[in-house]
């Protein structure tokens, strides 16, 4: 089983539509989770981050954590066309020897459509 | 502001040639530096990690090594590249305390023929 599990896609939508990407986890020691949108052949850019459950919301983006169901979500309102990307969810556990680690899923490709 | 860079944007290497990527970041000190390679569907890959000048960190046995030799270099290296070493690889950093977001460079798209 992988550590973290997300569904590739694609996933396609009309313009305006709230699209809902979704990540699991089997590992308890992850305590910071964030999400990454990544254009083709681009580095990953940072969205969201969050450390604890609940939600947090930025302009039409809202992340999702629930740590008990080890869960996480990423809500887009009003998609634009702009949005269409992959989307990485990513989790954070400390080295052994020192520094951090992110444990990506695989990542879902988004597009919206006119 | 912190910035960082990678480079090349792309590269293609023949089979047994060396290689070398190169990643600086501008703007702190002392941070956490990583490669990462990603694959098609596999999602992203963490190589190596250092969290110091000369401290590396190998997460998975390979035909490549890296190297820190000042607090925002980081460098990736091959002897002779394999076919396989094929994909994007990417730098990042972190500041140095954990449990923080990552920021990544463009990445270099390596091709080995």
């Amino acid at each position: 089983q992988k550590e973290v599990e997300q569904d590739p896609g694609p996933l396609s939508v009309p313009e305006g539509a709230i699209v809902s990407l979704n990540c699991t986890y089997s590992n308890s020691a992850f305590q910071y989770f964030m999400w990454y949108r990544q254009y083709s052949r681009k580095g990953p850019e940072l969205l969201m981050y969050t450390y604890s459950s609940g939600n947090k919301e930025d302009g039409r983006f809202t992340a999702q954590v629930d740590k008990s169901s080890k869960y996480i979500s990423l809500f887009i309102r009003d998609s634009q066309p702009s949005d269409s990307a992959t989307y990485l969810c990513a989790m954070s556990a400390k080295l052994t020897g020192g520094g951090n680690k992110l444990t990506f899923g695989t990542g879902t490709q988004l597009k919206v459509e006119l | 502001s912190q910035t960082i860079h990678q480079w090349p944007a792309t590269l293609v290497q023949p089979v047994g040639s060396p290689l070398s990527l190169e990643c600086t970041v501008e703007g702190t000190s002392n941070p956490n530096l990583y490669w990462y390679r990603q694959a098609a569907g596999r999602g992203l890959q963490l190589l190596f990690y250092s969290v110091g000048i000369g401290q590396i960190s190998s997460e998975v046995p390979q035909n490549l090594s890296a190297s820190r030799p000042q607090d925002r270099q980081f460098i990736l290296s091959s002897k002779k590249l394999l076919l396989s070493d094929s994909g994007f690889y990417l730098c990042a950093w972190t500041p140095g305390h954990w449990n923080t977001e990552a920021f990544f460079g463009q990445g270099t798209r390596l091709t080995v023929v």
